[in-house]
């Protein structure tokens, strides 16, 4: 079974950047799947961020665009996030998660990212 | 960017038919594709994939949930509902990028 693990810093200082790591097994990230990064708000809005497919190309949100780098390590499995210049406005909970045009299947359990000074 | 709107929340009694709607802001359909996705969210636990193109059910869910819908109207119905369906359900559209999600419902109990 696919199961996916984010792991990073529980708390961001505002105009620093966010860096998060996806782990992945039970599947080889080049095997198929987009790998995705999608956030939730406190107050429940959800949003995605963007993915790197399985041969590495990238798409991300336009709202995130200047901000926002997703790369991957094949030898470890893993798929990353860096997310630059963050503010208060940024605190959210983040998902890594498997992407298909059948939505997003597995999900990684989240974790919680604080922007504060 | 395609905007979803849910309602905040609706309340049912346990046994009865709990019916969420889910209005885009343009069509998410192609062909006979409806790119439309449904997913319950309980407190401290990840989303969990229920049904995805509308009216496919995921892997390992109870046949109690179902979904209906093309073009910007869609709906997920669970019934009968039980306890354990007391969750936040979003839905979220794949037609266009960017992927977005609506704000989600709050099922609650009567």
């Amino acid at each position: 079974e696919i199961q996916l693990q984010e792991s990073g810093p529980g708390l961001v200082k505002p105009s620093q950047s966010l860096s998060l790591t996806c782990s992945v097994t039970g599947y080889t990230i080049t095997s198929g799947y987009d790998w995705s990064w999608i956030r939730k708000f406190p107050g429940n809005k959800m949003e995605w961020m963007g993915y790197i497919s399985n041969s590495g190309s990238t798409n991300y949100n336009p709202s995130l665009k200047i901000r926002i780098s997703i790369t991957r390590d094949t030898s470890k499995n893993q798929f990353f996030l860096q997310l630059n210049s963050v503010t208060t406005e940024d605190t959210a909970t983040y998902y890594c998660a498997t992407y298909t045009y059948q939505g997003f299947a597995y999900w990684g359990q989240g974790t919680l990212v604080t922007v504060s000074s | 960017d395609i905007v979803l709107t849910q309602s905040p929340a609706l309340a049912v009694s346990l046994g009865q038919r709990a019916t969420i709607s889910c209005r885009a802001s343009q069509s998410v359909s192609i062909s006979r594709y409806n790119l439309m996705h449904w997913y319950q969210q309980k407190p401290g636990q990840q989303p969990k994939l229920l049904i995805y193109r509308a009216s496919n059910l995921a892997s390992g869910i109870p046949a109690r949930f179902s979904g209906s819908g093309s073009g910007t109207d869609f709906t997920l119905t669970i019934n009968p509902v039980q306890a354990d369906d007391i969750a936040t359900y979003y839905c979220q559209q794949s037609r266009e990028s960017p992927n977005t999600f609506g704000a989600g419902t709050k099922l609650e109990l009567k």
